[in-house]
């Protein structure tokens, strides 16, 4: 998607590693968001960001960190992945102008083995 | 507390109206939206509504919105084979910087 990026697009690791998961973004939004997408829960916000070294906890934060020390990026880390942690995880980023809505990344789909 | 609800599945026939429902919980969302995913794909904004207002139409897609019943829907006019995806509305939750998403419902098209 335009002015977000994701990487990687496909990770597989074993039980117990730390994974980071990077999102970048080229439009100088203020707001970051990480959200993983599961069959039958939709998208659940994990961590957000509004501004650099700005960051909040979402509804699914347990076993996950961020962190944003440039505008352009925003790390999330599963600091000792589990099994239950095999999703899809989406960035998206706002401008917060509401009409705009906010912008999705294509997705890194994580599977924890 | 917030929660978003959609039905899960919808299946239509090519040429038909398909009718997406939503209901949501929190009576002062400022702004609700319908988001389009392909597979694969993240979402994408189709359309959005701003609280104070009804209905709003834009190309095929026509949202109306009961605020008093808390429900939210999207009409596709015409569906067409390239609609198949899975729709998710969302609902801004005031004075947050945050989304809540509903369940996604995943729209079928058959010719």
């Amino acid at each position: 998607d335009a002015g977000i990026t994701q990487s990687p697009r496909h990770k597989v690791t074993e039980t117990g590693t730390p994974v980071t998961l990077r999102c970048h973004q080229t439009e100088n939004h203020r707001y970051m968001y990480w959200y993983r997408q599961d069959p039958g829960h939709g998208l659940r916000l994990i961590h957000y960001s509004y501004g650099v070294k700005d960051t909040d906890k979402g509804e699914v934060s347990d076993g996950y960190s961020v962190s944003r020390s440039k505008t352009e990026d925003f790390l999330l880390t599963l600091e000792s992945a589990t099994s239950s942690q095999t999703s899809v995880y989406f960035c998206a980023i706002s401008g917060r102008r509401p009409s705009l809505g906010d912008t999705f990344g294509s997705g890194t789909r994580l599977t924890v083995v | 507390g917030e929660d978003v609800e959609q039905s899960l599945f919808l299946s239509v026939r090519e040429g038909d109206s398909s009718v997406i429902n939503c209901t949501y919980t929190d009576s002062s969302s400022t702004y609700l939206y319908w988001y389009k995913q392909e597979p694969g794909a993240g979402l994408q904004l189709l359309t959005y509504i701003f609280s104070n207002m009804d209905m709003k139409q834009d190309q095929r897609l026509t949202v109306l919105l009961n605020k008093k019943d808390k429900h939210l829907s999207l009409r596709i006019a015409d569906t067409q084979t390239g609609d198949s995806a899975i729709y998710f509305c969302a609902e801004s939750i005031h004075n947050t910087d945050k989304l809540i998403f509903g369940t996604g419902t995943r729209l079928q098209v058959f010719p």
